[in-house]
């Protein structure tokens, strides 16, 4: 078993839909969690960084953490074309990051 | 605030001919360096990481190596190119036990 799993997609969804990506971990030494957002041809960005069991809202991102169930979760509200990339959730591990496989997310106007 | 930079941006190279990809940090020191490989459609494979200067760690056996000059310089290299080793390589830094922030990326093509 992975440590993280992320279902790679490829998901489809029209503008101002509401958008649900999701992880789950295996390791429950993880303290802190992120998701990256990543345009063709571009290395990743930070989006979203959290650290506790509950939601954090960031605009139209909604980063949500159950770390009883082992379960993260990034929404995004009122999609947009420009919203279309491959979002990889993350884990820092000591020194290093374990990540996700990511989910490629087009958002068709 | 600090940068990372990559370069080449992009490289076409035939098979069996050398490699040297680089990656320079600006406005930290001593950050913990790492490459990735990311083939199309694909996660990201760690191939190395550093935590200093001289210290290398090799995540997956393969024909690459890496190597750190300087503190803030980190090196992926090759001999000898494979068919293999196509794809998306990326530099990333790391301080502490916090966030990695990437780099623009190099997109290898091995004909």
């Amino acid at each position: 078993q992975k440590e993280v799993e992320q279902d790679p997609g490829p998901l489809s969804v029209p503008e101002g839909a509401i958008v649900s990506l999701n992880c789950t971990y295996s390791n429950s030494a993880f303290q802190y969690f992120m998701w990256y957002r990543q345009y063709s041809r571009k290395g990743p960005e930070l989006l979203m960084y959290t650290y506790s069991s509950g939601n954090k809202e960031d605009g139209r991102f909604t980063a949500q953490v159950d770390k009883s169930s082992k379960y993260i979760s990034l929404f995004i509200r009122d999609s947009q074309p420009s919203d279309s990339a491959t979002y990889l959730c993350a884990m820092p591990n000591n020194n290093d990051m374990r990540f996700g496989a990511g989910t490629r997310l087009t958002v068709k106007p | 605030s600090q940068t990372i930079h990559q370069w080449p941006a992009t490289l076409v190279q035939p098979v069996g001919s050398p490699l040297s990809l680089e990656c320079t940090v600006e406005g930290t020191s001593n950050p913990n360096l790492y490459w990735y490989r990311q083939a199309a459609g694909r996660g990201l494979q760690l191939l190395f990481y550093s935590v200093g200067i001289g210290q290398i760690s090799s995540e997956v056996p393969q024909n690459l190596s890496a190597s750190r000059p300087q503190d803030r310089q980190f090196i992926l290299s090759s001999k000898k190119l494979l068919l293999s080793d196509s794809g998306f390589y990326l530099c990333a830094w790391m301080m502490g036990t916090d966030t990695q922030y990437f780099g623009p990326g190099t997109r290898l093509t091995v004909l």
